[in-house]
């Protein structure tokens, strides 16, 4: 069964632009991350974030986490076109399998 | 490259047919895992390895897939008996597992096709 839920599903955008795109779960965690997987391919790991955190920063990626929401939040500022792939949330329950939810597809047009 | 490896990276056969595949972790990472990823969904976990030991399985993994990680290097995944319902992207990945940090490593996965 899949833990997470992306919203939006889908997301379009120009360069230049901030994406955001909010992840939901349903039981606690140690920690969720964020991944990338561009078209067909393997899964790319962005950040983790682990369960007292609150915020973490990463390059141009910003993540936030509300345990007490169950949510979490990519925000990707100063889209380029290689920002385009699908973005998943993970929760990690308990240090073994990572639960995924169904994904958002970012589309950054030029 | 010393990122997580998978061959072959597709396979088609027929239905009844069975397959194996097989994963190369990071050669440093004692923790290894196969995920199932159909088109539009998110990879469902199917099983995990710590060195050789199989730890954990999921509801997923009918009786006709089986995996194994001999040495507690590389794994391979079996299916037998193949169906069309198993077409899907399986996908390995390996972690360190440090403290409470359980980021996970993805190799390029492995497409498989039933006909």
């Amino acid at each position: 069964s899949q833990q997470g839920e992306e919203d939006p599903q889908a997301l379009s955008i120009q360069e230049g632009e901030n994406a955001t795109m909010n992840c939901s779960y349903k039981t606690s965690i140690n920690n969720l991350q964020w991944y990338r997987q561009n078209s067909g391919r393997g899964l790319v790991h962005l950040i983790l974030i682990r369960s007292n955190e609150r915020e973490k920063h990463s390059g141009r990626l910003r993540v936030t986490l509300d345990t007490s929401k169950k949510s979490s939040s990519l925000l990707i500022t100063a889209s380029r076109a290689a920002d385009t792939a699908s973005y998943f949330c993970a929760t990690d329950q308990a240090g073994t399998a990572l639960i995924f939810g169904k994904g958002t597809t970012l589309s950054v047009s030029s | 490259d010393t990122g997580v490896s998978q061959n072959p990276r597709h396979k088609i056969t027929k239905r009844g047919q069975n397959v194996t595949f097989r994963c190369d972790p990071i050669s440093e990472h004692n923790r290894l895992y196969w995920y199932r990823q159909t088109l539009g969904q998110g990879p469902e976990f199917l099983t995990y390895f710590q060195n050789e030991a199989q730890l954990e399985k999921s509801r997923l993994l009918s009786d006709r897939f089986s995996a194994e990680r001999p040495k507690g290097s590389f794994s391979t995944l079996e299916i037998q008996r193949t169906e069309q319902g198993d077409s899907a992207m399986y996908l390995c990945a390996s972690s360190p597992r440090v403290g409470s940090y359980n980021e996970q490593f993805f190799g390029p996965g492995t497409r498989l096709t039933v006909l």
